[in-house]
């Protein structure tokens, strides 16, 4: 147990909407990261939260965007979904500076 | 840019068999080095790391790893292998020197054990 909760779990949307995806950090931790895995593929990497801001992003297009809240816990949102956003989206959570990150179980996205 | 291969796919041994699998990774530094596994369907478990000092690292579950910085190697390596290991590992880097936590992962390998 990593203490990094995400929900939902698993969530099925249609091609164009919308969707918020949730992450609760660790204890003690102050930084969210976000990761998509395709099937079969290794995690890639989204963008970074740091004191509610972004710190970093990754080849992913602006319809992919984040926030950060007071309690270091985070949002993944996705805008006019399309059918490659199908994947498994990873929360991790870390200290700034241990470059030790800890992640969460994952949400199961199905675009249809 | 930095970048972490995983030369194989998919990996089958016995049980009780050693096992090592492989991850090279490109870094003009000293990187900060990880491998995780991941059960069908689950997040990704920290196995070990590596930011300084003592080359061979160890891990949870018996797992090892050696870092090789003439070959650009981050191997992991377990002596013998039980059905419980069966998953998919895969090796990561520290971006920008690490410290920061963001992750660049190999594509990954598939381990599947035989009795």
């Amino acid at each position: 147990e990593t203490g990094v909760t995400q929900s939902p779990t698993h969530l099925i949307k249609t091609r164009g909407q919308q969707v918020t995806l949730r992450c609760s950090s660790q204890s003690g931790h102050n930084t969210v990261s976000w990761y998509q895995q395709a099937l079969g593929q290794g995690p890639q990497f989204i963008f970074q939260y740091y004191r509610e801001e972004e710190n970093g992003r990754g080849n992913f297009p602006p319809r992919f965007s984040g926030l950060q809240f007071p309690n270091y816990s985070s949002e993944l949102n996705v805008n006019a979904l399309e059918l490659d956003d199908s994947a498994l989206y990873l929360c991790a959570s870390s200290l700034i500076g241990t470059g030790l990150a800890f992640f969460g179980q994952g949400t199961r996205l199905t675009v249809v | 840019a930095q970048s972490v291969t995983q030369p194989d796919i998919h990996i089958t041994v016995s049980e009780g068999a050693s096992l090592e699998l492989r991850c090279n990774y490109s870094y003009g530094a000293t990187p900060y080095l990880f491998w995780y596994v991941q059960s069908p369907g689950q997040g990704l478990q920290l196995l070990l790391k590596y930011f300084s000092g003592d080359t061979l690292v160890q891990g949870i579950k018996g797992f090892e790893a050696e870092f090789k910085r003439s070959q650009s190697s981050f191997n992991l390596r377990k002596p013998s292998v039980h059905w419980s290991d069966a998953a998919e590992y895969f090796c990561a880097v520290g971006a920008d020197g690490g410290s920061q936590g963001n992750l660049i992962f190999g594509k990954g390998t598939k381990l599947s054990v035989k009795p």
